[in-house]
């Protein structure tokens, strides 16, 4: 049982909007501690997408794009593409140790 | 470029010990934290461990303390895992993670696999 609660699962059709959730509580995102995303495709390494809860890295598209109020955050994918199919993750602090949620599968309908 | 390789993975038997490396390129290792995450099959990501750049504050997830230690060289660029009595369900791919002042990882390697059977 993760201390970040996301949906095991979620689709949507080409050039869709999705959008994944990440709850948690007021000892982690609640406190104040920033949300970083993650993506993993099938078989590498998780690559990430976005921190402090709304940044992204260099040379992440701006269709991906991340947002937090109160104790949830969420990450959002616009235009969605064959290539978005992976699995997400959301991480945060919880008590000074590194909590993750447990992964997003997207499909691509 | 910036690069994270992991090695040191193999098939072990339970109660046995492993230690994992992580050797660094391309950035000034000493100047950042590292973490290792470890990914069991079929499963999502898990923070195991990390480790400040001076190696003076480590912080482990509850199920390894005691079992796992974390390490550094900065003079050898390196990150290490010192892993005994180990279980079956720490069977997993361990990967290492440069970690920036916010917490996010940035860079990762593209991990060691570990196996803990008899």
């Amino acid at each position: 049982q993760s201390v970040l609660t996301q949906p095991p699962s979620v689709s949507g059709a080409p050039g869709q909007r999705v959008t994944i959730s990440c709850t948690g509580s007021s000892s982690n995102i609640g406190a104040g501690y920033d949300v970083h995303w993650y993506q993993q495709l099938p078989g590498t390494a998780p690559k990430l997408l976005i921190y402090g809860n709304s940044n992204r890295p260099s040379g992440v598209p701006d269709r991906f794009s991340g947002s937090k109020s109160g104790t949830s955050a969420s990450l959002a994918i616009t235009g969605l593409q064959a290539e978005d199919e992976a699995d997400y993750y959301c991480q945060s602090y919880d008590s000074r140790r590194t909590v993750f949620g447990g992964g997003t599968k997207l499909t691509v309908l | 470029e910036v690069q994270l390789v992991e090695s040191g993975g193999g098939l072990v038997q339970p109660g046995g010990s492993l230690r994992l490396s992580c050797a660094a390129s391309g950035f000034t290792f000493s100047s950042y934290w590292m973490s290792w995450v470890r990914q069991a099959p079929g499963k999502g990501l898990e923070w195991v461990a990390n480790i400040k750049q001076d190696g003076s504050e480590k912080y482990y997830v509850d199920s390894v303390k005691g079992r796992f230690t974390i390490s550094r060289d900065n003079a050898k660029n390196s990150l290490y895992l010192q892993m005994n009595s180990l279980r079956a369900e720490d069977t997993a791919v361990y990967y290492c993670a440069r970690t920036k002042k916010r917490g996010e990882m940035d860079v990762w390697g593209k991990g060691t696999t570990v196996t803990v059977s008899s």
